[in-house]
């Protein structure tokens, strides 16, 4: 089955400066890719995905890149904000039916003011 | 996007006893998902349950330590059935916005469950 891995755990920048999480799957055949931000007593937010026939995708301060061939996908994150302080969550699936998410471990980003 | 509700939002419950969560979901779909967080953890799925059929469940869960029923096409419930300590854990609903697979998943906010 598919696994996630996600790196680092933990990771901590100045208001203002860029964060970029990574993470790599193992299925060649996955091919939806999310991005799930957790504040602390709420549930998973979808923040953004891409799917495998893109290389990127922006919505405002934050993008994806997704690399099929090293089979990695990652999370960049312009001018921080202390808002931006929160656990976030990538996933990889087949998507279709009876397909299923595996998600990575979580990273746990603070934004220091 | 899906509005869900779920109820509790958190209860501390006794060892042995058993507690279901219900989940609402302000749209008719196809799919619904109930996941586990156990404490500093990633989201574990436990079942997929759709309408008018068994729910299916993964490895490791069973149905009767984690019944689900899914009445109808906007509210399914989850039994945590003769609790121990090792259940506390965050649980989640959560609905696919498109049906028929894995499009965008949106997730309730979470039912927090201490076991004692």
């Amino acid at each position: 089955g598919e696994n996630v891995e996600q790196h680092p755990s933990t990771l901590s920048v100045q208001e203002g400066d860029s964060a970029v999480i990574k993470c790599t799957y193992s299925d060649s055949a996955s091919n939806y890719f999310p991005w799930y931000k957790q504040e602390l007593g709420k549930g998973p937010q979808l923040i953004i995905d891409i799917r495998s026939n893109v290389g990127e995708k922006k919505d405002q301060r934050i993008a994806v890149t997704l690399n099929k061939t090293a089979k990695h996908f990652s999370l960049h994150i312009t001018e921080t904000q202390p808002e931006d302080s929160a656990v976030y969550f990538c996933a990889a699936s087949r998507a279709g039916a009876n397909s299923k998410l595996t998600f990575g471990k979580g990273i746990t980003l603070s934004v220091r003011p | 996007s899906a509005v869900i509700s779920q109820k509790p939002s958190r209860d501390i419950c006794q060892r042995g006893t058993s507690l279901t969560i219900q989940c609402q979901v302000d749209s008719q779909v196809t799919m619904m998902f109930w996941y586990r967080q156990q404490p500093g953890q990633s989201l574990t799925l436990i079942a997929t349950a759709n309408q008018g059929s068994e729910a299916t469940y993964e490895s490791g869960f069973v149905i009767d330590k984690f019944p689900i029923s899914r009445p109808n096409l906007t509210f399914s419930t989850l039994t945590v059935s003769n609790m121990s300590p090792e259940d506390s854990s965050i649980y989640l609903c959560s609905v696919d916005r498109l049906a028929g697979g894995f499009g965008e998943l949106f997730f309730g906010e979470g039912s927090r469950l201490t076991v004692l």
